[in-house]
């Protein structure tokens, strides 16, 4: 069965701690890609990735930066983490531009 | 303003009760999807969407690309199909989502 693993489902982090969310796919995908979920706003789009070492910014990249040094590995950081970044994020990844995304499980970061 | 609208935003049904979930947009797309996400967090793919209409099961989409619009339907509902259905576009190289329907099931 095919997966996008997060390695965390439940985080709690202090305010101005580095913070790295990891997902990994087994699929051999090109894209992937981190969003943030909020009530009311759905999954916003953080940052995405089309290959290795690759890496644009999406709708809401300020607070966040990635690191894509290996095809199956996206990796997302909070570099100084803020109450504000308490959301739950969500990893996914496609094959190309006419396929569906595979999601992660999640991962619900809390910033105290 | 999203370029992708879900209504309602919240659905309470009873057991057995046909659902329906409406999905417009307000861009040129090349694909819709019907999402599911379970009160866990993890998200499934239901439908891809290019035109027409697909069914599986219970489920039933359709899409209305004239007039940009799209319906996820329930036949039968069930408790374990309280879920949250999130619409997605897909326009460009982009993915859009709207902000979800939470359906709650009743036995």
């Amino acid at each position: 069965d095919v997966k996008v693993t997060q390695s965390s489902r439940y985080l709690v982090k202090r305010t101005g701690e580095k913070v790295f969310l990891e997902c990994v796919q087994d699929m051999d995908h090109e894209n992937m890609f981190w969003y943030r979920q909020d009530p009311g706003l759905g999954l916003r789009l953080i940052y995405f990735s089309y290959d290795v070492k690759m890496k644009e910014k999406g709708d809401i990249p300020e607070g966040y930066s990635v690191s894509r040094e290996k095809k199956e590995r996206f990796s997302l950081i909070l570099e100084s983490a803020s109450t504000n970044q308490t959301s739950m994020y969500l990893c996914a990844s496609s094959s190309g531009q006419g396929d569906g995304y595979t999601f992660g499980s999640g991962t619900r970061l809390t910033v105290v | 303003k999203n370029e992708v609208e879900q209504s309602p935003q919240n659905l309470t049904a009873q057991e057995g009760e046909f659902i329906t979930i409406n999905c417009s947009y307000s861009v040129g797309i090349s694909a819709l999807h019907w999402l599911q996400q379970h009160p866990g967090g993890g998200i499934v793919s239901l439908f891809m969407l290019s035109s027409g209409k697909k069914k599986h099961g219970r489920l039933i989409a359709t899409i209305n690309i004239q007039e940009k619009h799209s319906s996820l339907h329930i036949t039968a509902s069930h408790p374990r199909d309280s879920a949250v259905y999130i619409c997605a576009v897909r326009f460009n190289n982009d993915m859009r989502f709207g902000a979800g329907t939470r359906l709650t099931v009743k036995p």
